[in-house]
């Protein structure tokens, strides 16, 4: 059982570069998110998605896209990569929504903009 | 807005001594709490949760309470092992049934020598 996949694990983008981090899960989930980490803080919601075909921002939405048009994929694009977009980002899928229903979290797409 | 605040790491203890992590948070209405556990080149999996005031979560002989009139959820273990090195995330759920996404503290990073 694959869990949340995250690829690539780490990648370094020129200034003005574009890219798509990519995350698929396995296990029928409903509910998808993508997060990022920044040295020294939290994790921030960039989107999430409820079901196929249907997303929303989260906290941090700007320079930033997604598209969900299967169960299973929950891609982000980054268009025109700028250095504060140098993090670490972190895809997580559930069920459905309450607190019963625990996140699975990929492990990771470290991201350097040069 | 809601934010936990967590203490800064990197916390340094000895196999088998005492650990006790601080978390604190803000919020409006009555968040779910949730400790999260990073390993080492893996994504988040959850350690505990708490879903009211008074309750306790445990897990792996880790232990934290939901303290309402502190605001606190403190993250405990008795005896740590060097397995036990590793980022941890205090963070809540905006809503009592689970809401729809988590704030994160920053993560404290614990390592247990020998």
């Amino acid at each position: 059982n694959a869990g949340v996949t995250q690829t690539p694990k780490f990648r370094i983008l020129k200034i003005g570069q574009s890219m798509t981090l990519q995350c698929t899960q396995d296990m029928n989930h409903n509910y998808m998110y993508w997060y990022r980490q920044d040295p020294g803080m939290g994790l921030k919601l960039i989107y999430y998605s409820v079901g196929a075909g249907i997303t929303d921002k989260g906290e941090v939405p700007n320079g930033y896209n997604v598209s969900r048009s299967t169960t299973e994929d929950f891609p982000l694009r980054l268009e025109l990569a700028a250095p504060s977009q140098t993090s670490v980002y972190f895809c997580a899928s559930r069920m459905g929504q309450g607190v019963v229903y625990g996140y699975t979290f990929g492990s990771g797409t470290r991201l350097t903009v040069v | 807005g809601d934010s936990v605040t967590q203490m800064e790491g990197p916390v340094t203890l000895s196999e088998e001594a005492f650990l006790t992590i601080n978390c604190t948070y803000t919020a409006t209405g009555y968040p779910s709490l949730f400790w999260y556990v990073q390993y080492p080149g893996e994504g988040l999996q959850l350690l505990l949760k708490a879903t009211k005031a008074d309750d306790k979560g445990s897990n792996k002989g880790f232990e934290a309470t939901y303290r309402k009139e502190t605001t606190s959820f403190h993250l405990e273990k008795g005896s740590v092992q060097v397995s036990d090195s590793a980022v941890y995330f205090c963070a809540l759920s905006d809503q009592a049934g689970g809401g729809n996404k988590l704030t994160f503290g920053t993560g404290t990073q614990l390592k247990v020598e020998l």
